[in-house]
């Protein structure tokens, strides 16, 4: 069955350092999610992507995120000057469509910024 | 302000038994809601989805309603079972922001044998 990969399963970082947490999409997927999750938190989105450009974002996807897909088939998310608050679980999702179809979820990138 | 509420934190029942929650939302007109299940430690999985036309939708032994006048969905695990345990997230999205699905903050189920 196809699946959304994500790496690294685990990242720690110093803060202040930039982090690039990358996602494989399943192929023939056309939208492309980030969302994070603080332990014990809900999931929060933070940005959609389709067509090569942002769709949407959210308040906390300020000017320390970007988000890019470099070569098809890699969809990377880039924190810049990680703070001790962005230590979350990190989740990579893709989806078909945005109408009546379901987003698949990556198994996340646990973020501990140290 | 937009409110997604999934009004029990946590929800033990015993095996056998039907399971029900609750999502309810505000100032939101929500095109599809989705139900999505999480373990500890993973990513959400999709369950089920329901346009707002629809009022009920069935798979296996799970059921979803949706009242778009009462502003509330209810996801239904019938004959439960201890595998059944998880995280159960209620999600919405609408039409004019088709691709940003919003979540609530979870029910913990545990059904105990």
């Amino acid at each position: 069955e196809p699946e959304v990969t994500q790496t690294p399963s685990h990242q720690v970082t110093q803060m202040g350092q930039e982090v690039i947490l990358r996602c494989v999409p399943i192929s023939n997927h056309l939208y492309f999610y980030w969302y994070r999750q603080i332990l014990g938190q809900k999931v929060e989105f933070l940005v959609s992507f389709y067509n090569n450009e942002i769709s949407e974002k959210s308040e906390i996807f300020d000017d320390q995120f970007s988000v890019e897909r470099p070569d098809g088939s890699n969809f990377t998310l880039k924190i810049r000057s990680t703070k001790l608050e962005d230590s979350a679980m990190y989740f990579c999702a893709s989806s078909m469509g945005t109408r009546n179809t379901e987003a698949f979820f990556g198994q996340g990138t646990r973020l501990t910024v140290v | 302000s937009q409110k997604i509420e999934q009004n029990s934190e946590a929800l033990n029942i015993q095996e056998g038994k039907t399971a029900t929650l609750t999502c309810n939302y505000t100032n939101y007109s929500p095109a599809y809601l989705q139900w999505y299940r999480q373990d500890p430690g993973r990513g959400p999985v999709f369950l089920l989805l329901i346009r707002e036309n629809e009022k009920e939708k069935r798979k296996e032994r799970l059921k979803v309603t949706f009242d778009t006048t009462l502003k509330q969905s209810l996801f239904h695990i019938t004959a439960s079972q201890p595998a059944d345990s998880a995280t159960y997230l209620c999600a919405l999205s609408t039409y004019s922001s088709a691709s940003k699905i919003i979540f609530g903050s979870g029910t913990r189920l545990s059904i105990r044998p």
